[in-house]
């Protein structure tokens, strides 16, 4: 079976601009969700998509946001770039509630 | 707020020694916790989950434990080799609130030859 999937797996944008990440669950699965990870604040938690319903958000800003499609794959997408949105974004996936599975990531650098 | 706690945040070791990575959680009511390896620069692989209603699990050479009541998990690493070097990670899941693991800051484990 195929692990999680995200693409890309490197992004170079500037401050203003926006981006969008994609998020392809193991097959079967229904929730997706995001973190961010950065050398200041660690892993946070973003948003967990289940049955193309947000079903949690962390403490993040609305710049912040996430769609997921009938087939359960995921984007996020972040607006108004910030240089401190520089960071490793992750999504992992679930069957329903419990075990999750990381994808290796993308790196986002805002300069 | 739960709030998660690894210590130490970095550990190095010779190769073969045995050694416990330690995490603390403040808030008892979890589903499960989860012990993650990552890699620089890489995602994170899970190495072992614990139910709420489980006292360890064992994986090779791995073995992590869960105290629920004390609010503890300790993650045990046995004959350690250079390839175990890695950021440990631990989280836990709350119970009812879907899958929003909070992490704590890791430990970040060099094991020398």
């Amino acid at each position: 079976k195929a692990g999680v999937t995200q693409t890309p797996r490197y992004l170079i944008k500037t401050r203003g601009q926006q981006v969008t990440l994609s998020c392809s669950p193991i097959s079967g699965h229904r929730s997706v969700s995001w973190y961010q990870q950065t050398p200041g604040q660690g892993l946070q938690f973003l948003f967990e998509y289940f049955s193309e319903t947000q079903r949690n958000k962390g403490n993040f800003p609305g710049r912040f946001s996430g769609r997921q499609f009938s087939n359960s794959r995921s984007e996020m997408n972040v607006s108004t770039l910030e240089l401190g949105d520089s960071a490793l974004y992750l999504c992992a996936s679930s069957l329903g509630y419990g075990d999750q599975y990381f994808g290796p990531g993308t790196r986002l650098t805002v300069t | 707020k739960q709030e998660v706690t690894q210590i130490p945040a970095a550990l190095s070791v010779p190769e073969g020694e045995n050694l416990v990575l330690n995490c603390s959680f403040t808030d008892s009511a979890i589903y499960n916790l989860q012990w993650f390896r990552q890699d620089p620069g890489k995602g994170l692989t899970s190495l072992l989950l614990i139910q709420s209603s489980q006292r360890e699990q064992t994986s090779g050479r791995l073995n992590a434990s869960l105290d629920k009541s004390s609010g503890r998990s300790t993650l045990y690493i046995a004959a350690s080799q250079p390839g175990d070097s890695a950021t440990y990670l631990c989280a836990v899941l709350p119970n009812n609130a879907g899958n929003m693991l909070t992490f704590g800051g890791g430990t970040r484990l060099m094991v020398k030859p």
